[in-house]
C-alpha cells in the first residue's frame, strides 16, 4: 500500500513568508497526489492536485508539483497570509482497486501558524 | 464539487451510549466514505459504504461497534456503538462524485467528545 512522509510541524511564519511543506510518498503504480486543508474547526478541503508526473496543482497561491522521479509532492507558497493558519495533509491517491477499498493514504498533517 | 452536509456537527455523549452521524450530498456519488480523525492524528479510513449491502470495512474496524447504513445513493450513517472517551474523534464523510471519481470530497466533520 501507500505511505507519506510529511513533514513535522508545527510550522510558525511571519506574514508573506515563504512556505515549503514537504512530502514524499511511496506507492505502487502511479498515483494522484493531492493536498487537502483542514482550517481550525472545520472538515477537509481539497486544496490542490496533481494527475501525473511534472503536473502542476494550484490554487489560492499555494503550488505543488508531481516529482516522480522523487516521489515527492511539496506544497509551496510565495507569500504566506494569516488566513492560512491550518493543517496540510498531503495525500496519494491509489484509485478504486476494484475491490471495494479506497485507498486514500494521509500523511500525519502539518500545523501552519502565519502571524501577523 | 458538491454540498455535503452532516449531523449533528458536534455532540457530548455519555460512555455505553450510541450516536448515529448522519451524511447527505446533494450530487450524485458513486461512493461514499467514513473517516475518523482522532484528537491531533491524521484521518483513517473506517469503511467503505455500500448502497443496498454491508460496508466494506477496514482493518481494526467492524460492524459492530461501527454499524453503517447507505439506503441511497447520497445518503449514508455511521454508528458509533456503546461509546468509550477513545471513541472521542471527528467523524468525516467523504464521497467520490458521479463523473469525478479521482478526488474525495469531504462533510464538515462531527466532532463527538466522549465522557
Amino acid at each position: 500500500g501507500n505511505s507519506v512522509t510529511q513533514m513535522e510541524g508545527p510550522v510558525t511564519l511571519s506574514e508573506e513568508a515563504f512556505l515549503t511543506i514537504n512530502c514524499t510518498y511511496t506507492a505502487t503504480g502511479y498515483p494522484s497526489l493531492f493536498w487537502y486543508v483542514q482550517y481550525p474547526g472545520e472538515g477537509l478541503q481539497l486544496l490542490l492536485k496533481a494527475t501525473k508526473a511534472d503536473d502542476k496543482g494550484s490554487n489560492k497561491g499555494f503550488e505543488a508539483t508531481y516529482r516522480k522521479e522523487t516521489t515527492s509532492f511539496h506544497l509551496e507558497k510565495g507569500s504566506v497570509q494569516v488566513s492560512d493558519s491550518a493543517v496540510y495533509f498531503c495525500a496519494p491517491h491509489q484509485g478504486y482497486s476494484g475491490a471495494g477499498s479506497y485507498q486514500l493514504t494521509f500523511g500525519k498533517g502539518t500545523k501552519l501558524s502565519v502571524i501577523p | 464539487s458538491a454540498v455535503i452536509s452532516q449531523k449533528p456537527s458536534r455532540d457530548i455523549c455519555q460512555r455505553g451510549t450510541s450516536l448515529t452521524i448522519q451524511c447527505q450530498v446533494d450530487s450524485q456519488v458513486t461512493m461514499m466514505f467514513w473517516y475518523r480523525q482522532q484528537p491531533g492524528q491524521s484521518l483513517t479510513l473506517i469503511a467503505t459504504a455500500n448502497q443496498g449491502s454491508e460496508a466494506t470495512y477496514e482493518s481494526g474496524f467492524v460492524i459492530d461497534k461501527f454499524p453503517i447504513s447507505r439506503p441511497n445513493l447520497t445518503f449514508s450513517t455511521l454508528t458509533v456503538s456503546n461509546m468509550s472517551p477513545e471513541d472521542s474523534s471527528i467523524y468525516l464523510c467523504s464521497v467520490l462524485l458521479a463523473g469525478r471519481t479521482d478526488t474525495q470530497y469531504f462533510g464538515p466533520g462531527t466532532r463527538l467528545t466522549v465522557l
